[in-house]
């Protein structure tokens, strides 16, 4: 069975500053994907970032970049110069085998951003 | 391109009642899942179709659930004689590969 371990309940960053967001994972499988969702109070899942294990280059996308750390089996998020809008829970989650489509997710991290 | 909808957004009904929710995926993908979040947690995995075949069915997802998607274009979830422990949010979500998966706004029931 596969695990997503987030660590940080809660955090709190100063509007324009960068916060990371820890993602710890457990699998087996050789071949799987990571994937950052923001959900913001309205309930709506966003999809932010993907991170293949064969992917070479850390993922990127915008503000969004990922710290993929396969030998510690970490995916962090990175959130660059944090805006009032980013407030929101964050979820990192994980699928496992080409073949297995499902995400397992963390518990989540609620990030809040202060002016 | 739309994105994923979900019908109704907010469901109250009282114990013992049958429900049902609606889930319209992104056009053309033909993966769709269906997940439940409880207050706090991350969303569980409960169901996954790949156009009209239902491949996996979480053990979350007992005999009082149903989920079709006929012709692989819209999918429902129905639950019977609703229990006020299914209160949470329905998330369904769409794909057409494996390094995404897009999610609709949710149904969030509540069972008094």
């Amino acid at each position: 069975a596969q695990k997503i371990t987030q660590t940080q309940p809660g955090m709190f960053v100063q509007e324009k500053e960068a916060v990371t967001l820890d993602c710890t994972y457990d699998t087996s499988d050789q071949s799987y994907g990571l994937f950052w969702y923001k959900q913001p109070s309205s309930g709506e899942m966003i999809f932010l970032i993907y991170q293949g294990s064969y992917d070479e280059q850390n993922a990127t996308e915008g503000r969004y970049s990922l710290n993929f750390q396969k030998a510690r089996k970490s995916a962090n998020l990175v959130i660059s110069a944090s805006q009032l809008g980013d407030s929101a829970m964050y979820f990192c989650a994980m699928r496992v085998s080409s073949n297995d489509y499902k995400l397992s997710f963390g518990a989540g991290t609620t990030v809040t951003v202060r002016a | 391109d739309t994105g994923v909808s979900q019908d109704p957004r907010h469901k109250i009904t009282k114990r013992g009642q049958n429900v049902t929710f609606r889930c319209d995926p992104i056009s053309e993908h033909n993966r769709l899942y269906w997940y439940r979040q409880t207050l706090g947690q991350g969303p569980e995995f409960l169901t996954y179709f790949q156009n009209e075949a239902q491949l996996e069915k979480s053990r979350l997802l007992s005999d009082r659930f149903s989920a079709e998607r006929p012709k692989g274009s819209f999918s429902t979830l129905e639950i019977q004689r609703t229990e006020q422990g299914d209160s949470a949010m329905y998330l369904c979500a769409s794909s057409s590969s494996y390094n995404e998966q897009f999610f609709g706004p949710g149904t969030r029931l509540t069972v008094l």
